[in-house]
């Protein structure tokens, strides 16, 4: 289907876990986001990608690992979840040019929670 | 204080009231996102406008530059409007090309 999918929808794991959180667009756009979004903290930028191979930090990249091989593919990893990573996670793409003149199309989201 | 404000935080009308929600921020931007957010959780853009004014549909966005705020408005509102609105400031902020969000305004509106 095209657009933007994030997989797992839901996941559970435990302290100490390594996670993988999946994201696909169908778009060939280059730029690539992950958000987190807590309650009180609104979204926030975790890494971001312009393109393939083509990586950088956001405002909270501690405890995540990021890569992009293929444009269509943008998976976060958490390298050894904590219980401060429980958290609704959101991919998002955007055409080229980046964030400042393009919208942004949000994936469904991956609920996390780690015990 | 938070870099983008949006009031009020929480909304309640009666169907087919004219709805404004605010967002204001302190740093420069090139553009202004509104995003909405559905009580499933799913995000979809409604607006990007970095001067003047937008219409689609029953959604106006406005944004005044000078003042650095913005306002989204909904004429002759609906139940299916009920969501949590998300406003976004974007451009160079503290050295770096990123988006800053508010907390969003939790709309909901009554038949």
């Amino acid at each position: 289907d095209a657009g933007i999918t994030q997989s797992p929808r839901y996941k559970i794991t435990e302290t100490g876990r390594q996670v993988t959180l999946m994201c696909h667009q169908t778009w060939s756009h280059s730029y690539m986001f992950w958000y987190r979004q807590d309650l009180g903290h609104g979204l926030r930028l975790i890494y971001y990608s312009a393109a393939a191979d083509i990586t950088d930090k956001g405002e909270v990249p501690d405890g995540y690992v990021v890569s992009r091989s293929k444009t269509e593919n943008f998976p976060l990893t958490l390298e050894s979840a904590t219980r401060s990573q429980t958290s609704v996670y959101f991919c998002a793409s955007s055409e080229s040019a980046g964030v400042l003149f393009y919208e942004q199309y949000f994936g469904p989201g991956t609920r996390l929670t780690v015990t | 204080k938070n870099e983008v404000e949006q009031s009020p935080q929480n909304l309640t009308a009666q169907e087919g009231e004219f709805i404004t929600i605010n967002c204001s921020y302190s740093v420069g931007i090139s553009a202004l996102h509104w995003l909405q957010q559905h009580p499933g959780g799913g995000i979809v853009s409604l607006f990007m406008l970095s001067s003047g004014k937008k219409k689609h549909g029953r959604l106006i966005a406005t944004i005044n530059i000078q003042e650095k705020h913005s306002s989204l408005h909904i004429t002759a509102s609906h139940p299916r409007d009920s969501a949590v609105y998300i406003c976004a400031a974007g451009g160079i902020i503290q050295g770096a090309q990123k988006l800053v969000f508010g907390q969003g305004t939790r709309l909901t509106i009554n038949p």
